[in-house]
């Protein structure tokens, strides 16, 4: 079936070190890729997304890539701050049919001070 | 804020109860989502509509039934409900599904729900 496998699930870095998530999709024919933040007692937010004719995205200290021959995209944060610290989920939209969006299972980062 | 409001935020209700969680947006979308969210488990998609209609349901069982009134509302209604059913109940909304449209999906901050 149709899944979005997220590693790792906790991840613990240094105050302005980088941090790096991969995620790998099954779905071919995916061709929407967002990452979300989630804080305590909030909903995911939005931060950053990938089309699938677009192998790499930058928003400031925030970069995506995307490698479609092998189903890979990966979330890179650049000098890490506490306020990082959240789950961020990663997701791929699927085209076959109908709009869904199926979500990875989540990495807690967690940026030491 | 993300233009996307829930209420309530908490819930609690026994198993023979009947409540209703709802969702209303202001972002001028036409698609609304429910999704469900539990520990240490991926966000699993519930019921989809696009103008009203739904578009998409995820094999949810028949306790959860949804209703959209219009493109701003959604409401989820809850009835006989099991203790597994506890979780975070998130809605989300985007531009209509059609070919071209926006995919970005806005989160509201869930109804975190406890079934005793």
């Amino acid at each position: 079936g149709e899944n979005v496998e997220q590693h790792p699930s906790t991840l613990s870095v240094q105050e302005g070190d980088s941090a790096v998530i991969k995620c790998t999709y099954s779905d071919s024919a995916s061709n929407y890729f967002p990452w979300y933040k989630q804080e305590l007692g909030k909903g995911p937010q939005l931060i950053i997304d990938i089309r699938s004719n677009v192998g790499e995205k930058k928003d400031q200290r925030i970069a995506v890539t995307l490698n479609k021959t092998a189903k890979h995209f990966s979330l890179h944060i650049t000098e890490t701050q506490p306020e990082d610290s959240a789950v961020y989920f990663c997701a791929a939209k699927i085209t076959s049919g109908t709009y869904k969006y199926i979500f990875g299972t989540g990495t807690r980062l967690k940026v030491l001070a | 804020e993300t233009g996307v409001t829930q209420t309530p935020r908490h819930l609690v209700m026994g198993m023979t109860n009947k409540k209703s969680l709802k969702c209303e947006q202001h972002l001028g979308h036409n698609a609304m989502y429910w999704y469900k969210q539990s520990a240490k488990k991926p966000l699993e998609l519930m019921f989809v509509y696009n103008f009203k209609e739904q578009t998409e349901n995820n094999s949810v069982p028949s306790r959860f039934s949804p209703e959209c009134p219009n493109s701003s509302h959604l409401f989820l209604h809850l009835h006989t409900l099991q203790p597994e059913d506890s979780a975070l109940y998130l809605c989300a909304s985007s531009q209509e599904l059609t070919s071209g449209a926006s995919y970005e999906q806005y989160f509201g901050p869930g109804t975190r729900l406890t079934v005793t």
